[in-house]
């Protein structure tokens, strides 16, 4: 069973649409990210949720919205895609009491968003 | 110049070498986190330590945090070890961790 899953895998689309990426985890973690990888490799933490409440919210667009329906689920919305919002998508959970520096991270697959 | 440095950027052996890659950060951490990449994209934590030295089958993990230093070593490579390998470290004063670059291993036949 996927431990951290998040769909699709691959997401083409053209500039100025609304996108969603789904992540979801099966392991009872209260804490789940969303990181930008971008074309360095360079791992960028976008957003953080503990409980559903949002604890990290750096400095990314306001097109980027996440939604926490649950500590399960951590989705990204992303409106008005722009062509610099290309790379990979990574959705991570960690276990309580949230902080990352003492919970190893599990990894979904990660998207990767191409906007043309 | 990056918090968290990691050395060599890119490293390339021969099967059955003994390959260690460095992490050398320069911010107060309470942890210190070894990622791998695979080719495929998928990233898969391997250690997360604060002292001393772990070990899981052919890879083991030290860090000292005097000289806030850490290593990642291989034994016995083989060339599914080939992937990006990241370091990070996790702060106490929130809830970030800081990344280094990654070092992309090549082991080849």
């Amino acid at each position: 069973d996927t431990a951290v899953s998040q769909t699709p895998k691959y997401l083409v689309t053209q500039m100025g649409n609304d996108k969603s990426i789904k992540c979801e985890q099966n392991l009872g973690h209260d804490t789940m990210y969303w990181y930008k990888q971008d074309s360095k490799k360079f791992l960028k933490i976008m957003f953080s949720y503990n409980n559903k409440e949002l604890i990290i919210n750096e400095t990314v667009p306001n097109r980027f919205s996440p939604k926490s329906p649950d500590k399960a689920h951590l989705n990204l919305h992303i409106n008005s895609l722009e062509l610099g919002d290309s790379a990979v998508y990574f959705c991570a959970s960690s276990r309580r009491p949230g902080s990352p520096y003492n919970s190893p991270l599990h990894f979904g697959n990660g998207t990767r968003l191409t906007v043309t | 110049k990056n918090e968290v440095e990691q050395s060599p950027q890119n490293l390339t052996a021969q099967e059955g070498e003994f390959i260690t890659i460095n992490c050398s950060y320069s911010v107060g951490i309470s942890a210190l986190h070894w990622l791998q990449q695979h080719p495929g994209g998928g990233i898969v934590s391997l250690f997360m330590l604060s002292s001393g030295k772990k070990k899981h089958g052919r890879l083991i993990a030290t860090i000292n945090i005097q000289e806030k230093h850490s290593s990642l070593h291989i034994t016995a490579s083989h060339p599914r070890d080939s992937a990006v390998y990241i370091c990070a470290g996790g702060m106490d004063s929130n809830y970030q961790l800081i990344w280094g670059a990654g070092t992309k291993l090549i082991i080849k036949p």
